[in-house]
């Protein structure tokens, strides 16, 4: 059983830009959720979704959008990327949306 | 955004000691996880707890849902070096039909120079 993978492993980009980061969750699972991950603290919950739909936001602007698609993988854009998206994006699958979470590898993103 | 009370934020270990770390919340929550998280890694789920005051051990790893569904604690017994790590409780809500996870800041395990 492949468990939840994610691309690209590093990225950096510099202010303005935009970046899209990608996920696949395991096998059988139809829920995907993204946290953001500053050094030395907790991951905070961007978003998840559930069946395709966005099925729940956490504290973040309108320029962190999210897909997913009928396969459950799921894609992250950050629009305008400034210095403090610079942080470890992680992605968590489950069985369904109230489900115990498993993370991938996480995404390094650095804004320079 | 939100986060738990995890103390303590760090501590030192030597080969055989046990460790404690708990977790602590204003909020209500319907479930509690513990994960460990190496460097440049994700988190790697360690024990899921589902009902107040469900104890749960996983080999040497044994958590506790506290009573009041506010709190949770996780033993670590007869460490070993590879324990080294990160150590973050999360709470799962069930608010409205999402279910996100809450982190903690963290519990760092090093070992003892």
């Amino acid at each position: 059983e492949t468990g939840v993978t994610q691309s690209p492993t590093h990225l950096i980009k510099t202010r303005g830009q935009q970046v899209t980061l990608r996920c696949s969750s395991q096998s059988g699972h139809n829920t995907v959720s993204w946290y953001q991950q500053a050094l030395g603290q907790g991951p905070q919950f961007i978003f998840q979704y559930y069946r395709e739909e966005e099925n729940g936001r956490g504290n973040f602007p309108p320029r962190f959008s999210g897909l997913q698609f009928p396969n459950y993988s799921s894609e992250l854009n950050v629009n305008a990327l400034e210095l403090d998206d610079s942080a470890l994006y992680l992605c968590a699958s489950s069985l369904a949306h109230r489900e115990t979470q498993y993370f991938g590898p996480g995404t390094r993103l650095l804004v320079l | 955004g939100q986060q738990l009370n995890q103390s303590p934020q760090s501590m030192f270990i030597q080969e055989g000691e046990d460790v404690s770390m708990n977790c602590t919340s204003s909020s209500i929550f319907n479930t509690w996880l513990w994960y460990k998280q190496d460097p440049g890694e994700g988190p790697v789920l360690l024990i899921a707890l589902y009902k107040a005051g469900e104890l749960t051990s996983n080999g040497r790893l044994t958590a506790q849902f506290g009573i009041t569904r506010k709190d949770s604690f996780l033993n670590i017994s007869a460490s070993i070096p590879s324990d080294v790590g990160i150590y973050f409780c999360a709470g799962m809500n069930y608010g409205g039909s999402q279910g996100n996870l809450i982190f903690g800041k963290g519990t760092k395990l090093s070992v003892k120079p």
